[in-house]
């Protein structure tokens, strides 16, 4: 079965670190494209960082030099390194994999974990 | 960074109705990177349509979207009680991929 689960989520200091973890099943992350999603309570989706099967990363501004995907091959397993975090950053954090890639080469989240919360408070 | 501007907000219907939902970009969307996805409470997104028109594995044919460049829709032709959720584009042509702020289909 294909499958995404998060975990790593919390509750944590402002200007605190925390790593969030996609662990996958039913297909290789090293071979798609793979992102973190997050949605701030009762708002809508914001895509924060994705990484190509060729390792090239790109980020949010809003979390550009604060954040750093990355994966694990041996682990089939997607990273989200987050650090300084502010309140802003509280949210609900997805990762999601493509699928139907277009002619771009990028395409949809046709797959998409369960999410983890991401608490961030003093 | 490509703008998604849905509307309405919110749609009241009642079940068997027909939805109407739009979704227009800030700048044209290549190769009609334009997907949607609607959201239950609690749960995570799920991929409704991808590439403008194509509906995803195991997507009912009550569901359907059109569009082109700019101007997308996605259609609802009769709403079953499962469908009454948020729904929200999102455009993947190029980084940064950006959401629409959703639209909301509500029991009338």
């Amino acid at each position: 079965e294909v499958q995404l689960v998060e975990s790593g989520g919390g509750l944590i200091q402002p200007g605190g670190s925390l790593r969030l973890s996609c662990a996958a099943s039913g297909f290789s992350v090293r071979s798609n494209y793979m992102s973190w999603v997050r949605q701030a309570p009762g708002k809508g989706l914001q895509w924060v960082s994705l990484i190509y099967s060729g390792g090239s990363a790109y980020y949010a501004n809003s979390v550009k030099g604060r954040f750093t995907i990355s994966r694990d091959n041996s682990k089939n397993t997607l990273y989200l390194q987050m650090n300084s975090l502010r309140p802003e950053d509280t949210a609900v954090y997805y990762c999601a994999k493509e699928g139907y890639p277009a002619n771009t080469g990028t395409g949809p989240f046709d797959i998409w974990g369960h999410g983890t919360m991401v608490t961030v408070s003093s | 960074e490509i703008v998604l501007t849905q509307s309405p907000g919110t749609l009241s219907l009642s079940p068997g109705e027909r939805a109407t939902l739009s979704c227009r970009a800030s700048q044209s969307v290549t190769s009609s990177s334009l997907a949607w996805y609607h959201q239950k409470p609690g749960q995570a997104p799920r991929l409704l349509i991808y590439g403008a028109s194509n509906r995803a594995s195991g997507i009912p044919d009550r569901f359907s979207g059109s569009g082109s460049g700019t101007d997308f829709t996605l259609t609802i032709s009769r709403l079953e009680p499962e469908d009454f959720a948020v729904y929200y584009c999102q455009q993947y042509s190029s980084s940064p991929y950006t959401f629409g702020q959703g639209t909301k289909v509500e029991i009338k």
